[in-house]
């Protein structure tokens, strides 16, 4: 009964690579969220969609593109990987309402890109 | 751009109170203050959100005075899986949530 899961749990690739990682929230929630973090642990927003609007942050490469399907799913899709990508990735999501504070994430998916 | 700044690390004992400060002097009217927790290898989990003056949940209290410019996170009694990184941030919209270096705490026994 996982709220908000991603797979993989890790992921190793090579440079030049595109690769997906996929999420999925059983919460009913109607916004979700991918977040990066890189090795300093620092946790950065990437992309934030609900009811179908996309708001990007716009220091997010245009390699990484969030697809999602329907509303339980939003899944991650990078591009030609490069070595700065590795990072863990996070998906997360946020019940309907005014306030953007309370967000449920999802494990991780640890991505290394040799 | 509203960003915050708390202490890279604390320590304590197990059966202590421990009270983390964040300083956010640029906080706008809209924000929230928040705090997340994160264990190793997990995804961050909301523990508390105010906006102003005090909240207490089962889990923890949030201190914020008059002009919202700080706030303290207050853990009571605190055991060995309270060690974990601790994250002060803002949000007030879909792109304000933004997490800072957080705080390290480690619980010792």
């Amino acid at each position: 009964d996982t709220a908000v899961s991603q797979t993989p749990k890790y992921l190793v690739t090579q440079m030049g690579n595109d690769k997906s990682i996929k999420c999925e929230q059983n919460l009913g929630h109607d916004t979700m969220y991918w977040y990066k973090q890189d090795s300093k642990k620092f946790l950065k927003i990437m992309f934030s969609y609900n009811n179908k609007e996309l708001i990007i942050n716009e220091t997010v490469p245009n390699r990484f593109s969030p697809k999602s399907p329907d509303k339980a799913h939003l899944n991650l899709h990078i591009n030609s990987l490069e070595l700065g990508d590795s990072a863990v990735y996070f998906c997360a999501s946020r019940p309907p309402g005014l306030a953007d504070y309370e967000q449920y994430f999802g494990p991780g998916t640890r991505l290394t890109v040799t | 751009l509203a960003k915050t700044t708390q202490p890279i690390s604390m320590d304590s004992y197990e059966g202590q109170e421990v009270n983390i400060t964040c300083s956010h002097n640029n906080i706008a009217t809209n924000d929230y203050i928040t705090w997340y927790q994160q264990f190793p290898s997990q995804g961050p989990r909301f523990i508390i959100q105010g906006y102003k003056t005090k909240v207490t949940n089962e889990v923890a209290s949030l201190f914020i005075p008059a002009d919202r410019k700080s706030s303290t996170l207050s853990l009571p009694r605190v055991s060995l899986s309270d060690t974990a990184v601790y994250y002060c941030l803002l949000s007030g919209g879909y792109n304000k949530l933004i997490f800072g270096a957080g705080t390290r705490l480690a619980v010792h026994p």
